[in-house]
């Protein structure tokens, strides 16, 4: 799997977008990039993914750069309840079955 | 649907004690999985499941068993426990397919004193 680095934290108005970045440089073709999210004390939870369009759904923005190398997850009205833990993870089907959470970013949603 | 369910939440075990930690999904998932997070850590992969009857070791099955004699029900066996076993254990879920979306658990908090 394709290592990603994140920001270990950052901040965010209430009611403003959070735009959390992701560089994951090695990237292959076949590889998606996937975004999940733990809050305190709960298990993570399955925000969005995508391979190389833009993807929206009703919690986030996914937006990949055209080389794939890095990719945006965009919050568009942050809350309270969206302070988290937020990971960006690559992988493609040939790695196996296991999903790789390295340190993520700490959003703390301020109000 | 309840999704995927983790009994107990919580628990205190004493060193060299064993315990099963339970998991159910409703969701008629194939692929099961179990891991564990320590404090500040992101989650590591312990075992996993691609079927009833198939289990595999995930990066640090050590200390552990499992089993997965239906498709519903994954539970994870600590034999002999060991401080070194506290941690939260999440279990989670996805269907066959070329996706990798997990669906986990409310997490289980275990402490080895």
């Amino acid at each position: 799997d394709a290592k990603t680095t994140q920001p270990p934290s950052m901040d965010c108005a209430e009611g403003r977008a959070a735009n959390l970045p992701c560089n994951h440089s090695t990237i292959s073709g076949n590889e998606y990039v996937y975004w999940y999210r733990q809050i305190h004390s709960q298990g993570p939870q399955y925000i969005i993914h995508g391979l190389k369009n833009n993807e929206t759904n009703e919690m986030a923005s996914l937006i990949i750069t055209e080389d794939r190398k890095s990719s945006t997850l965009i919050l568009p009205h942050a809350t309270l309840r969206d302070t988290a833990v937020y990971y960006c993870i690559v992988r493609g089907r040939a790695a196996g079955n296991k999903l790789t959470f390295g340190g993520g970013t700490r959003v703390l949603v301020k109000p | 649907n309840a999704g995927v369910t983790q009994t107990p939440k919580f628990r205190i075990l004493k060193i060299g004690q064993s315990m099963t930690l339970q998991c159910t999904q409703d969701m008629n998932h194939n692929y099961m999985y179990w891991y564990r997070q320590d404090p500040g850590m992101g989650l590591k992969l312990i075992y996993y499941s691609v079927g009833a009857g198939i289990t595999d070791k995930g990066e640090v099955p050590n200390g552990y068993n499992v089993s997965r004699s239906t498709t519903e029900d994954f539970p994870l066996r600590l034999e002999l426990a060991a401080p070194s076993q506290t941690s939260v254990y999440f279990c989670a879920s996805r269907e066959t397919g070329n996706q990798e979306t997990q669906y986990f658990g409310p997490g289980t908090r275990l402490l080895v004193l």
